[in-house]
């Protein structure tokens, strides 16, 4: 299993603001994924980032609000732009493994006040 | 699309005992992949199960066994001897492999308390 960190691992941030946070991974992957979890909910996939290509976003999530860079194979950050207190939650970063499994980040938990 | 429904929103167990945590799912897919996560208090999801549905074998993880039961679309987790450490939410996610865009599709999760 991969071994990934993320950064922040919590900040309090004012409305109308930007955060960038960041994942790593200590292994090359292709995919890697960005979810969000609102309090009390279960996760919701934002976008798919593979090296080298546009992140493919979901339904109901647009890259002007959470744009994603991969720069390589180990790397990706997600920025939560022009945050609304409705933007509170745990952002969680994953890579697939070779079984089709996705490994977990620790998380990112952000408030918006 | 595929959803994913967990029913039971929280269970308790006694340490020691076998507790069951239901899953079921909605697909017209015919290969795909279903998982049990678990969340503790500290937020870490860790991959506790896996399952390929074109195999008839139930998954099992030490403690951790699943039963699947594919016409029924039903997919549950039980687990055994339950230890303090089990005390999680738990949430069953399905996953269809398709190149570029394989991801997760989790329940609503169960918040499972084991009781000393």
């Amino acid at each position: 299993s991969a071994v990934i960190s993320q950064k922040p691992s919590r900040d309090i941030c004012q409305r109308g603001t930007s955060l960038t946070i960041q994942c790593q991974v200590d292994s090359q992957v292709t995919m890697m994924f960005w979810y969000r979890q609102q309090p009390g909910q279960s996760l919701t996939l934002i976008a798919t980032a593979n090296q080298g290509s546009e992140a493919t976003y979901e339904s109901g999530f647009v890259i002007d609000k959470f744009p994603i860079s991969r720069p390589n194979l180990t790397f990706s950050t997600l920025t939560v732009s022009n945050m609304s207190p409705e933007d509170s939650s745990i952002y969680l970063c994953s890579v697939a493994g070779r079984g089709y499994e996705q490994y977990f980040g620790p998380g990112t938990r952000l408030t918006v006040t | 699309a595929q959803t994913v429904t967990q029913s039971q929103p929280e269970m308790s167990v006694q340490e020691a005992e076998t507790v069951t945590l239901s899953c079921t799912y909605d697909t017209s897919e015919n290969n795909y992949y279903l998982f049990w996560y678990k969340q503790p208090p500290s937020r870490q999801m860790i991959l506790v199960i896996r399952q390929e549905a074109y195999k008839q074998q139930n998954a099992t993880e030490n403690r951790f066994s699943v039963n699947f039961q594919k016409a029924a679309k039903s997919f549950s987790l039980k687990i055994s001897d339950s230890q303090l450490g089990d005390t999680a939410m738990y949430f069953c996610a399905f996953m269809k492999p398709y190149f570029g865009n394989e991801k997760l599709t989790f329940g609503t999760g169960t918040r499972l308390t084991i009781i000393p």
